[in-house]
Order: structure tokens, then C-alpha cells, then sequence
């Protein structure tokens, strides 16, 4: 079974471009997560989807980043215009909806640079 | 305001020298904890989920163990092919349902021969 993938595995883009970075989860998984970590930082949350719905955003920065998540399968994380603190990595994570537990399963993440 | 503390930072042990890992944490009502296993350029691996405070986990060379207050992994005659950065994180009883992780900074773990 394919794990969770991501696109771009980097991204090297200029300060007020636009970068859209790509997740396809594990098949059958409803839960859809993004995270980051910068530079020196631990892993953080920016949100959650349920489906095409989102459950949680409470960690997305500001209003440059827009998540989607149509039709309920793949997410795409756009940011818009990128500033130099948005590089890091970004992490997609995906997991089954259980009353009792909710493994999150993570992909390779894409290295995002602004320079 | 949940927080996780991983120690010690960095760990280097000679093969076959066992030793442990801690993760302190505080959360509001703890509904899972987490080991994960990162290589370098490479996403988080998922370990073991530990639930409630007496819990164990085992396997191959790595046992988790819940308190109350915090985990430890301890890794039994490790070999290189453990080397890796060890992430905790928790996640907690929330109403409605979510389901965030919050992560510690990690303990980057060098076995040597």
C-alpha cells in the first residue's frame, strides 16, 4: 500500500511569488493533516482536515496560506505572496477516523526556500 | 497551552550500550502519546501510541513507557542502524474531536561501532 507522498520534494522560490505545495494521502484515510517545521523549531501544526471540510486551521499562520482539500482526497497548501520566515519543511500526514485512536502516518514532506 | 520537552538533545552511544530517552509533557487531558523515528530527509516514522500511564510498548530494540507525567524510549544494545532523530508528541482529549499533535524539538540519536 502507497504511503502518504507529496510534491514537490523541494521548492525554491523568491520573496512575493506564489508556491502551491501538493499532498495525496494514504487511500481510504479521511483525516488530512498539514504541519511545518522551520529552522531549529519543532514540528507544528497548521491544520486539519476531515474529508473537505476543516476540522481544526487554529496553527495556519496569517492569510497567505490557503488549504484545500476538494473532493475529499488530495490537499494542496498554496502560500501567497511567500516571505522569508515561511521556509522549512512541510509535512503532510494522513490517518483512519477511530473513536479509540488516530495513528497520523506521514509523508517525505517538501522543503520549501524563499529567498 | 499543551508542551512537550524532549532530553537529552543529542545522545551518542557506542553499539551494544543501552540507554533511554525521555519526553516530559503537560496536556490538558492526555488522549495518546507518540514515538516517531526521523531520518535525515525523510518524513516521521511512525513507533508506538501509548495511552495511559503503566502502558508499554516494545519493538525489536526499543521499549516506550508512559508516566503520568512523562515517556521514556529506551533502546536495548542499539546498533547503527538505530541512529535517527526520536520525536515525541501528544495528543489530546479535546471536544469535537481534534486531533493536532503536539511535538517535542527530538533527541538525535548516533550509535557508533
Amino acid at each position: 500500500e502507497a504511503g502518504v507522498t507529496q510534491f514537490p520534494s523541494h521548492s525554491v522560490i523568491e520573496k512575493g511569488q506564489t508556491v502551491t505545495l501538493r499532498c495525496d494521502p494514504i487511500s481510504g484515510h479521511d483525516n488530512l493533516y498539514w504541519y511545518r517545521r522551520v529552522m531549529g523549531k519543532e514540528i507544528k501544526f497548521l491544520l486539519h482536515f476531515v474529508k473537505e471540510s476543516k476540522q481544526d486551521e487554529s496553527g495556519m499562520p496569517n492569510n497567505r496560506f490557503l488549504a484545500e482539500r476538494t473532493g475529499g482526497t488530495y490537499s494542496t497548501l498554496k502560500v501567497q505572496p511567500a516571505e522569508l520566515e515561511d521556509s522549512g519543511v512541510y509535512f503532510c500526514a494522513s490517518s483512519f477516523s477511530r473513536a479509540d485512536q488516530d495513528t497520523q502516518y506521514f509523508g517525505p514532506g517538501t522543503r520549501l526556500t524563499v529567498l | 497551552e499543551d508542551q512537550v520537552t524532549q532530553s537529552p538533545e543529542a545522545l551518542r552511544l557506542q553499539e551494544g550500550e543501552s540507554s533511554s530517552l525521555n519526553c516530559s509533557y503537560t496536556v490538558s487531558g492526555l488522549r495518546g502519546l507518540f514515538w516517531y523515528r526521523q531520518d535525515p530527509g525523510k518524513g516521521p516514522e511512525f513507533l508506538f501510541t501509548l495511552y495511559s500511564a503503566g502502558e508499554e510498548k516494545e519493538k525489536e530494540r526499543l521499549k516506550a513507557t508512559l508516566t503520568k507525567k512523562e515517556s521514556f524510549l529506551h533502546i536495548t544494545a542499539p546498533k547503527p542502524e538505530d541512529s535517527a532523530t526520536y520525536l515525541c508528541a501528544v495528543q489530546a482529549e479535546v471536544t469535537g474531536g481534534g486531533n493536532k499533535l503536539t511535538f517535542g524539538t527530538g533527541t538525535q540519536l548516533k550509535v557508533e561501532l
